[in-house]
């Protein structure tokens, strides 16, 4: 099956730095990318969805000036988690879907454990 | 308003019996399922899903059968295997006039196999 890099699998920051995460198609193009959180012992929440050469979708609730997207090539998509606070610690996971048909057999990152201290 | 409710937060049965996972929807428009299999500080891994257009779908030790009235779908692994501990999620996506909706996932449960 398609394969999808995320990198780094983990970070620990300080408060009020950047992490930049990044999400790669390694063996397809991606015309679209979806950022994903997950909080301890919650469901996978959509974040935004990322669109190579235009704006990113952010779900109701993200801050999009908080979590920068830039999705510049068909194979990468990158988060970044501006002056990241604490309460920002979670699991950021990205997928691809694999086909036209959008949210199918979608491929997933191996994730990101950020934490903020 | 959760979508996809997976009501059971965790699951133990013994290695060689079945496994059933169950699932259920609120949104009608979903015409998409799936079940993917995640481990601690992974990213999810697809198993198996199923178009609305039918009611199984069958691979191998899986099975995801779906029952469109009563927006509810099952995942049965048989037999299980210790291996198979891991948390499943249930997710569901819908084709609407501009694409697919993303996936919404269930809050998944976590399935112990007990050698």
């Amino acid at each position: 099956g398609a394969v999808v890099s995320q990198h780094p699998s983990w970070v620990i920051c300080k408060s009020g730095t950047s992490v930049k995460i990044e999400c790669r198609s390694l063996d397809f193009q991606a015309t679209t990318m979806f950022w994903y959180r997950q909080f301890p012992k919650q469901s996978l929440m959509l974040m935004a969805t990322s669109n190579e050469g235009s704006k990113a979708t952010y779900e109701q609730g993200v801050e999009k000036d908080k979590f920068l997207i830039n999705h510049a090539s068909l194979t990468l998509s990158t988060l970044t988690v501006t002056s990241a606070h604490p309460e920002d610690s979670s699991f950021y996971i990205c997928s691809a879907p694999d086909s036209d048909r959008v949210g199918t057999e979608a491929f997933f990152g191996q994730g990101t454990r950020l934490t903020v201290v | 308003d959760q979508q996809v409710k997976q009501n059971s937060p965790s699951l133990s049965v013994q290695e060689g019996r079945i496994s059933i996972l169950n699932c259920d929807y609120t949104n009608s428009m979903f015409d998409y399922f799936l079940w993917y299999k995640k481990y601690p500080a992974e990213g999810p891994t697809f198993l198996i899903s199923i178009s609305s257009i039918k009611d199984k779908n069958e691979d191998g030790r899986f099975t995801v059968f779906l029952n469109k009235s009563a927006k509810h779908l099952s995942l049965h692994i048989v037999p299980s295997q210790p291996g198979d501990s891991a948390v499943y999620f249930c997710a569901a996506s819908a084709m609407t006039d501009s694409g697919n909706t993303p996936l919404v996932f269930g809050k998944g449960t976590r399935l112990s196999v007990i050698a």
